[in-house]
This record gives structure tokens, sequence and C-alpha cells, in this order.
């Protein structure tokens, strides 16, 4: 079946420094999401990416999907306390609107 | 407004019990999600509903697993004869029908089976 995967599974910086997790699927993807989980919280939606070479910005965060649309990535500028979390990316699963999601990469920040 | 909500927040059941787990998603969303999380795991999707239908129940384990959303807002999932695998995080999420990998995630069940 389709996979989702994700690298780096942890990452750990200082605050102030930049972050950037990857998102690999085995299938193209008409589409792609982004969440975050909080820790002991729940996943929050934070971006929807449709188009093949995408780019789309949140203030600090910026996430593109691949031309491909195979991939995608999220990068975070200058990193926050908030910014802790783990981010999720997650791909249609075919044929309904379930979503597969990658296993996520937990961030942490140094303040 | 409200989100989805779920009860309970936790639930701790002995081997072999049954279980009802609640899912009440926001108001209007025509569409619902059961997801099921373990600890260091993205969220594993096991039944999607639209409207009262179950559209998608690809997910599910095996029949000991079991949902119903009778009246097209409310849902439960039921587990029959619980095993020790199945202790996890319980999600639940809903979105609108235009918007529908848009989803609304509520703040889960966390069944522990002892």
């Amino acid at each position: 079946g389709q996979q989702v995967m994700q690298i780096p599974q942890y990452q750990h910086v200082q605050e102030g420094e930049d972050f950037t997790t990857y998102c690999n699927s085995s299938t193209t993807l008409s589409n792609i999401q982004w969440y975050k989980q909080r820790p002991g919280g729940h996943p929050v939606f934070l971006i929807q990416l449709v188009k093949s070479g995408e780019v789309k910005k949140q203030k600090r965060l910026t996430f593109q999907f691949g031309e491909a649309k195979k991939n995608s990535s999220l990068h975070i500028t200058a990193t926050q306390t908030t910014d802790v979390g783990t981010y999720f990316c997650a791909g249609p699963g075919g044929g309904s609107e379930k979503l597969v999601f990658g296993k996520g990469t937990k961030l942490t920040v140094n303040p | 407004g409200a989100g989805v909500s779920q009860t309970p927040s936790n639930k701790v059941t002995e081997k072999g019990k049954y279980v009802e787990l609640r899912c009440d998603p926001i108001s209007g969303h025509t569409a619902l999600y059961w997801y099921r999380q373990s600890l260091g795991q993205g969220p594993e999707f096991l039944i999607y509903f639209q409207g009262t239908g179950a559209a998608d129940d690809s997910g599910l384990p095996n029949d000991r697993f079991f949902a119903v959303r009778p009246e097209g807002s409310v849902s439960t999932l039921k587990i029959q004869r619980t095993e020790r695998g199945d202790s996890a995080v319980y999600l639940c999420a809903s979105s609108a029908y235009l918007a529908p990998y848009e989803q609304y995630f509520g703040p889960g069940t966390r069944l522990t089976v002892t």
C-alpha cells in the first residue's frame, strides 16, 4: 500500500536556528497536507498543497510540494520555543478521503 | 465555535472486555474519520464516514472493531474482546464536504487494556 516517509525522525535545534523536515511518498499525490501536534495534544491542520512545485508561506514556515508531486518539505526559519512539537505530512490514501500519515518529525528547541 | 469532542478522555479496561468510544464532530461537518495513534507514530486510518454510511472501513484491523454513525453526526467506535495490543490513542476527526483533507481532530481517547 501507499507509504509516506519523513526524515529526520527527530531534530533538536537551538532557538533561532532553522529547521527542515522532508516527506516522501511511494506514489504520486494529488495533494499533501501538513499537521502539527504539540506534546500531549492532537494533530492540527497547517496547510494543504495541491499544485506541482507549489510554495506556500505562513510567517516563518515555508511549505513546498515537489515537481513530481511525490515529495514535500517544511522549513521553519529562526525557530522559537513555540515551534516545539511533531510535524506530520499526510497524503490521500487513494479511493477515499482518508489520509495516510508519515511517522512525523519531532522538533525540540533549546532556548 | 465548538471543536471535535471525544469521550471519555481516558479509558482503562481489562483484556477481553468491550469498550465504546464516542466522537462528536464539528456541527455541519459531513465527513468523520477515526484514526489510531501509537506512541511515536503518525495517526493510522481506521474508518471514514460520509453522512451516515461508512465510505471506507479498510483500516479496521479485524472484526472486533466496528463503528457507527446512525444520524450522521455523533459516531461511536466499538471494540469487542479487547486485547493489550489495542492500547493506543483513538483520534476522531471531521471535515467539511468541500475541504475533505483539512481535517479537524479531537483530543482523542487514550485506551489502555490491562
